[in-house]
């Protein structure tokens, strides 16, 4: 089972550049999330979906961007890197169903913005 | 705003110790509580927790929830080396929100 599969797995991108970080789900979890991984600061939640067709700011939203055309994709883009976005990301999905239930990772990406 | 703090940051135990990790929240719309192991890359799933004082139980870990206090603990037992990762807890608030704390790097030394 693939589970939550993010490609690249690592990048390095020039200062201005733009990216989109993949992410696919084969699980038909409805909820999925992007959350990027800091030193010191943990998991924080970029953006998140509920369900195809939604999604939602979550704490540090600024400078990316998120679309969900159907369940199983869940794309990121970066406009316009900076290095501060220097990071590793992952992307995360959970079954909701409006039970309470785990949310389940992809092997996350690594980006180094120069 | 919602916020999850872990501790300690970091610790160091030698193999056959006990060890409890801390989670405590603040959130708007508690729904549940979720410790990951993070080794390497992705995160895994150890426990969720819904109920005060029930306590979840997995081989040598262990992990209960106090609503009251706003806080959970992970507890260790015999540790080993395997066991070294960072410990992750999240805490889901409203739907589909799940907030991260710093996590608690622990490293087993044999």
């Amino acid at each position: 089972t693939a589970g939550i599969t993010q490609a690249p797995t690592s990048q390095i991108l020039a200062a201005g550049r733009s990216m989109t970080l993949r992410c696919t789900q084969d699980m038909r979890h409805n909820a999925m999330y992007w959350y990027r991984q800091d030193l010191g600061l943990g998991l924080r939640l970029i953006h998140y979906s509920n369900t195809a067709g939604t999604t939602g700011k979550g704490e540090v939203p600024d400078g990316y961007s998120v679309s969900r055309a159907n369940t199983d994709d869940f794309p990121l883009t970066l406009a316009s890197a900076v290095p501060s976005q220097t990071s590793v990301y992952f992307c995360a999905s959970s079954d909701s169903g409006g039970m309470n239930t785990e949310a389940f990772f992809g092997q996350g990406t690594r980006l180094t913005v120069v | 705003e919602d916020k999850v703090v872990q501790s300690p940051l970091s610790l160091v135990v030698h193999e056959g110790d006990t060890v409890t990790l801390n989670c405590s929240y603040e959130v708007t719309n508690f729904r549940s509580l979720l410790w990951y192991k993070q080794e390497k890359k992705a995160p895994t799933f150890l426990f969720m927790l819904t109920s005060s004082g029930i306590e979840k139980k997995s081989g040598r870990l262990s992990s209960i929830l106090d609503k009251k206090e706003l806080s959970s603990i992970l507890n260790i037992t015999a540790t080993q080396t395997g066991d070294s990762a960072i410990y992750l807890c999240a805490v889901e608030s409203g739907f589909n929100k799940f907030y991260f704390g710093s996590g608690t790097k622990l490293n087993v030394k044999p």
